[in-house]
């Protein structure tokens, strides 16, 4: 089966740098993703990744170690509009999506 | 692009009445589409996968008779809740795949349908 890890909640400060870490097990791998959900709305796509390494958008970036079964979303000069819960979701074999629970940030001013 | 539409985005609802939820992609062709269910401070969970022009494969625990998807064409799946209780009360969710961009991993989400059943 599959199974899921991130903390449930963060606390940050604006303008700095927190990372949200995933860990996770599967028997089958097809990528891993970071969506972006404000409170009463939908998940948006904020990164993917499938081979090892780091992946860098804007103020985002995403790591991935498929051998230790663990990711990271790394926030840089956080805004405040970045108070939301960012959920790991892992694609598996069938290319269904298994989500964490996902984690609330919190910035602080 | 890859936008998906839901609708409606709110309703309020008596125990015993059935609610359709409609999600459309509305700039692309969508050969699946998935449904899920949000409560309070949880993840999403996955109900089922709709496949266009075929019957809908439920996860475990979901029942299919009390949720009846219908996908009958590339841009449009319909969830339909039967017999609504309070305990359905929750946020559902669609999300599309698109079927042209020669890839399997990227779903486009609606923006959800809060549905409180009274």
């Amino acid at each position: 089966g599959q199974n899921i890890d991130q903390p449930t909640e963060m606390t940050a400060t604006e303008g700095a740098i927190v990372q949200i870490n995933c860990t996770y097990q599967t028997s089958g791998f097809n990528g891993l993703f970071w969506y972006q959900q404000h409170a009463g709305e939908a998940p948006t796509f904020l990164s993917y990744n499938v081979l090892d390494g780091l992946e860098e958008k804007g103020r985002f970036s995403s790591f991935l170690s498929r051998s230790k079964g663990y990711s990271y979303l790394l926030l840089k000069e956080l805004q405040m509009k970045d108070s939301a819960s960012y959920l790991c979701a892992l694609m598996d074999s069938n290319y269904q999506l298994i989500w964490g629970a996902g984690t609330k940030l919190i910035i602080k001013p | 692009g890859a936008v998906v539409s839901q609708h409606p985005s709110w309703v309020i609802c008596k125990s015993g009445t059935s609610v359709k939820i409609e999600c459309r992609s509305l700039d692309f062709q969508a050969t699946t589409m998935f449904w899920y269910r949000q409560f309070p401070k949880q993840s999403l969970m996955l109900m089922a996968t709709s496949n266009e022009g075929s019957k809908a494969t439920y996860e475990q625990g979901v029942e299919k008779d009390k949720f009846l998807i219908n996908h009958a064409s590339l841009t449009l799946s319909t969830l339909t809740v039967t017999s609504a209780h309070p305990e359905d009360s929750s946020f559902y969710i669609c999300s599309a795949r698109d079927r042209w961009r020669g890839t399997m991993e990227t779903q486009y989400f609606g923006p959800g349908t809060r549905l409180l059943v009274l």
